[in-house]
């Protein structure tokens, strides 16, 4: 049972344009949200958040939009670079509770 | 500073035979946490340590596998009698305090159980 879904494995995107990356989850409790990058042979770090009070988050180049009633969550990256290429996972949890993270995405930002 | 540390870093073994895990944490981060990542998966939550607290042991997918945490500092996970499907990547990682900080990771133990 996958709460949630990065249903992407993989994403190609030429420098300098923008990198969408998806996430869907299916428990409506779920009210904070992550996004963790993680580079080949690396512990995965964290990137970004949004809580569920919130529909947009941004830091810099990163923008994580949150749709509550489509229970979706995008991380958009602009404009992208090379050192962007990396795994990026998706992750909730409900106040108080572990984090349940997606399968990830593989991004790959091409110079 | 020092980050998350995890030892070693990969870890060949025949199936049947005992492996233990070792992470020390980030120093003062009272929350300690261990994740298994298989193949194409995501990160499976194993086990949570948060203080002086009973461990949330809700994730450890057999009595195969257990986790103590020493001191309130180092965590060694051990999995008795490996199987195949143990095969994976183990990480640790660490936070401040609780659920709601956020965690800091350690690069993992990749483990292969031929």
């Amino acid at each position: 049972d996958q709460q949630v879904k990065q249903n992407s494995p993989s994403l190609s995107v030429q420098e300098g344009r923008i990198s969408i990356l998806n996430c869907d989850y299916t428990n409506s409790m779920f009210d904070y949200f992550l996004w963790y990058k993680k580079y080949p042979a690396e512990g995965p770090t964290f990137l970004i958040s949004i809580s569920s009070i919130k529909d947009k988050n941004e830091d810099g180049r990163f923008t994580v939009f949150l749709n509550k009633s489509a229970k979706h969550l995008s991380l958009h990256i602009v404009p992208s670079q090379p050192g962007d290429s990396a795994v990026y996972f998706c992750a909730a949890s409900e106040r108080g509770n572990k984090l349940v993270f997606g399968a990830g995405t593989i991004l790959r930002v091409k110079s | 500073g020092a980050g998350v540390s995890q030892s070693p870093s990969n870890k060949v073994t025949e199936k049947g035979k005992d492996v233990e895990l070792r992470c020390d944490p980030i120093s003062g981060h009272t929350a300690l946490y261990w994740y298994r990542q298989s193949l194409g998966q995501g990160l499976e939550f194993l086990i949570y340590f948060q203080g002086n607290s009973a461990p949330d042991k809700s994730g450890l997918p057999s009595d195969r596998f257990s986790a103590e945490r020493t001191g309130g500092s180092v965590s060694t996970l051990t999995i008795q009698r490996t199987q195949q499907e143990d095969s994976a990547v183990y990480l640790c990682a660490s936070s401040f305090s609780g659920l709601q900080e956020t965690q800091y990771f350690g690069p993992g133990t990749r483990l292969l159980v031929l």
